[in-house]
This record gives structure tokens, sequence and C-alpha cells, in this order.
């Protein structure tokens, strides 16, 4: 069984600010996909940015980029020119792809980060 | 928009009850899934259609089922509901064009008085 790990419960940081949350997971596939997905106060997920394992490269979307060491299980997403709109729970997301299918996704407990005017 | 759809928004029901919640997923999407978000919980996979089969399950109770039809929406049924399956209901679906990226509806909030 897969488990995902946010050490940071709750994070606080000044508009304009560059932020990392950090995740660490836990597995014995070889085959998966990492997510970090946002739930802002409406409680929609929405989707932030996805990473597959076999990628060596580090993948960015806009502000939102990751740091992905295989190696060394770690999936940390850093959020450069923080943002009023992205005061959210920001929750790390591992799911194993075999190949009768995907698994469900295995979420970490999350981390609300706030963004301080 | 996600473009999945879930129906209703809010159904507040009493103990020993059964509901239905209903899913409809992005149009040409054949992965249907259902998660359970509460406090104790966090968010939790529950099960996982694909093109009307069952494909995983994850930490779904016995009292709890689902299913998907032709037309690939889904409802998950839970029954003998207890207190504490008062929670958050997501569904979400996906398909192998979206690179296996599950888009959420806004989900079913269940209260169970």
């Amino acid at each position: 069984a897969q488990t995902v790990t946010q050490s940071q419960p709750e994070m606080s940081v000044q508009e304009a600010e560059t932020v990392t949350l950090s995740c660490t997971y836990d597995t014995s596939e070889n085959n998966y996909y990492l997510f970090w997905y946002k739930q802002p106060p409406s409680r929609q997920m929405i989707l932030v940015i996805r990473q597959e394992a076999y990628k060596q490269q580090n993948a960015t979307e806009n502000r939102f980029s990751v740091n992905f060491q295989k190696a060394a299980k770690s999936f940390s997403l850093k959020i450069s020119d923080s943002q009023l709109g992205d005061t959210a729970m920001y929750f790390c997301a591992f799911m194993a792809y075999s190949g009768g299918g995907a698994d469900g996704l295995t979420f970490g407990k999350g981390t609300h980060l706030i963004i301080q005017p | 928009d996600s473009g999945v759809t879930q129906t209703p928004k809010h159904l507040i029901t009493a103990t020993g009850q059964r509901v239905t919640l209903r899913c409809s997923p992005r149009s040409g999407d054949l992965s249907v899934y259902w998660y359970q978000q509460s406090l104790d919980q966090g968010l939790q996979f529950l099960i996982h259609y694909y093109n009307g089969e069952e494909r995983a399950k994850g930490n779904i109770l016995e009292r709890f089922s689902a299913q998907q039809f032709p037309d690939l929406h889904s409802e998950l049924n839970l029954s003998s509901l207890e207190l504490g399956d008062s929670a958050l209901y997501f569904c979400a679906s996906s398909s192998q064009r979206t690179g296996a990226i599950q888009y959420f509806g806004a989900g079913t909030r269940l209260s169970v008085l």
C-alpha cells in the first residue's frame, strides 16, 4: 500500500513571496503519477500540477513547479509570486498505474496555505 | 467548471436510511472514481469503475456500493447510514487521453442526523 506524507499542516507567507510545500511518499510500484491538488474554501478539488514518475524533468505550470526526487521519494511544490487566490488546502496525491487500469488517488493530509496581503 | 456533475449538492438524512449519490463524468471519460472526505479520515478513495466494470476498490464499507451505467453515469449507494458517514463525497472522471488526470465534481455534502 502507498502512503503520502505532508509534514506541514499549515503555512503562511506574504503575497508575492515564494513558498515550498513538502510531500514524501512510500511505494513499491514502478509506474505511477504524482499530483498536487488545490482545495479552496469552495471545496472544489482543482488540479495544480502532475508528474509522471518515468520523466526526470520536473513539471512546471506557470507559477507552479515541482521538485521531484524519485530516489528520495520526495515531491515538493513551489509556488512563485504567491497571490491571495492561492490561499487553499493543498493535497499531494499518488496514483499507481498498472497494466490493468489505474487505481485511485492516495492523498496526504494536506497543507493549509495562507497568503497574507 | 470541471465538466463532472454531481447531484445533489447537499443531502440531509437520518441514521439507518439509504441514499443515492449521482455522478455524470466529463464527455468521453470512461473512468469514474468515488472519494470520501471527512475530518477524521481525510480524503479516501472508495471505488473505481471503468466503462461499466469495477476496476479497483479502496476503503469502501460493505454498506456502500456503486455502479456505472451504459451511459457512463455512476451512482454511489450508501445504506444503513451512521453519523460517521457524514462527509463530502466526490466523484472524479478521467480518460487515457488526459493522461490519468482525474477531474473532480463539486461534491455532495452528506449530513446524517
